[in-house]
Formats: structure tokens, sequence, C-alpha cells
């Protein structure tokens, strides 16, 4: 959706490297989430915030860092980035839930390919 | 921890052909989401379902919900060019965030 655009969309990068991956959104949703793809791995959570004062650790945080800079805004840190988060990384937002039965759809932006070499 | 695991991971069928993907949770899910990817592309939702037993259609795709709230399947009734991609499950986990299953890679031959 153009309503959720990462920047960049590719980047290649050495061992040892710090890394910022940048989430912005239009869509005026309070919650953002970051995630990486590998093959067969499907998408695993990495950080997700629920509006700009509340950062929650996904599943697979260590090795990075997040900010919520504002609502639209979140990006992903890499400090010192190593070969085995080559991945695919999105950033996806959703409004706020009706009811903790009904959870809104997830729309996420286009992707970041990232490459640590 | 909780797993939602999905099956087949890769599936080829003819143009025409039916398919169908499972999805298995390791607990109950509240509800269950389901996304495409289409080759290239970020993930777009197509359905959430809710109820116990639950079917809803679109058009050539039909979504089900087990009576146990723990497994889904998404069929698809004479796949097109245009279903090719990757399917993905999603269940809450926690507080208000999905874990998403592994995906189900879909290649359609013409």
């Amino acid at each position: 959706d153009a309503d959720v655009t990462q920047t960049p969309r590719n980047r290649i990068t050495k061992t040892g490297k710090r890394i910022m991956l940048e989430c912005s959104q239009t869509k005026g949703h309070d919650r953002m989430y970051w995630y990486r793809q590998d093959p067969g791995l499907g998408l695993r959570l990495i950080y997700y915030s629920f509006d700009v004062k509340d950062i929650n650790k996904g599943e697979i945080s260590d090795g990075y860092s997040v900010s919520r800079q504002a609502q639209a805004k979140f990006s992903l840190s890499l400090e010192s980035a190593i070969p085995n988060q080559t991945a695919l990384y999105f950033c996806a937002t959703s409004s706020r839930e009706h009811n903790e039965q009904f959870f809104n759809e997830q729309f996420f932006g286009p992707g970041t390919r990232l490459t640590v070499l | 921890g909780q797993q939602v695991m999905q099956i087949p991971q890769y599936q080829h069928v003819q143009e025409g052909e039916d398919f169908t993907t499972y999805c298995n949770s390791s607990t109950t899910l509240s509800n269950i989401q389901w996304y495409k990817q289409r080759p290239g592309g970020h993930p777009v939702f197509l359905i959430q379902l809710v109820k116990s037993g639950e079917v809803k259609k679109q058009k050539r795709l039909t979504f089900q919900f087990g009576e146990a709230k723990k497994n889904s399947s998404l069929h698809i009734t004479a796949t097109q060019t245009t279903d090719v991609g990757t399917y993905f499950c999603a269940g809450p986990s926690g507080t208000y965030k999905y874990i998403f299953g592994t995906g189900t890679r879909l290649k359609v031959l013409a």
C-alpha cells in the first residue's frame, strides 16, 4: 500500500555496520510492527509499538532496536549488522482494535531487502 | 511457545486444479487471519474468521475455521495464474499482535 512506505527498498552493507530502516505511514494508525521474512520461516515479529510511548519486543528482537519518532514513523536499527540478518524486512500498521475479539487487519509496506556481507 | 504451522510449504498445480493450504496452531485462537503475498510483493489481508466452524467465501476462495479453533484452511477452486503467491495464516499471540504461519507458496502452471 502506498499509505505505508519503507526506505530504503534495497540495501547492501557489510558486517559490523550500523543500519537504519525507516517506515512511515499516512493511515493514522496507532499500532506499528516490524517483521522479517526468511524463506520457509514466514514472517517473524521483531518489535511492535502501540503508540509513541509504547515499545515492545517481539519474537526475535536480539540485535535490533527501534524508535517511534512520531505516530507516523517507526524506525528499525541494526546496531552492528551480521550476515544472518540478511532478510526481507516489512513494516506494518493496524488501527486500534474494536475489542479483544476482533483484531483489525495489518497493512504492510513494500519491504526492504537487506543484504549483509 | 505458541506455534502456527502451515502445510504444505510448496504446492505446484496445473491451472484449473484445486488447491488447499492448512494452518494448525498449538493453541486455541480467538480468530485467524489470512494474507496473500504475490511474488516480489508484500502481504495483503484477505479475510478474518472469528467463530468456531465458520466458513467464508470470496469468489473461488473458501476459508474455514475449525470447530476447536486451532486450525483453519484456505481452498481455491479452479486455480488461475493470478492465484500465484504465498498464502499466510496469522493468529493472535498475546496482546494485540499476531504470529504468522510459515506460509504456503503456490505455483500455478499454465
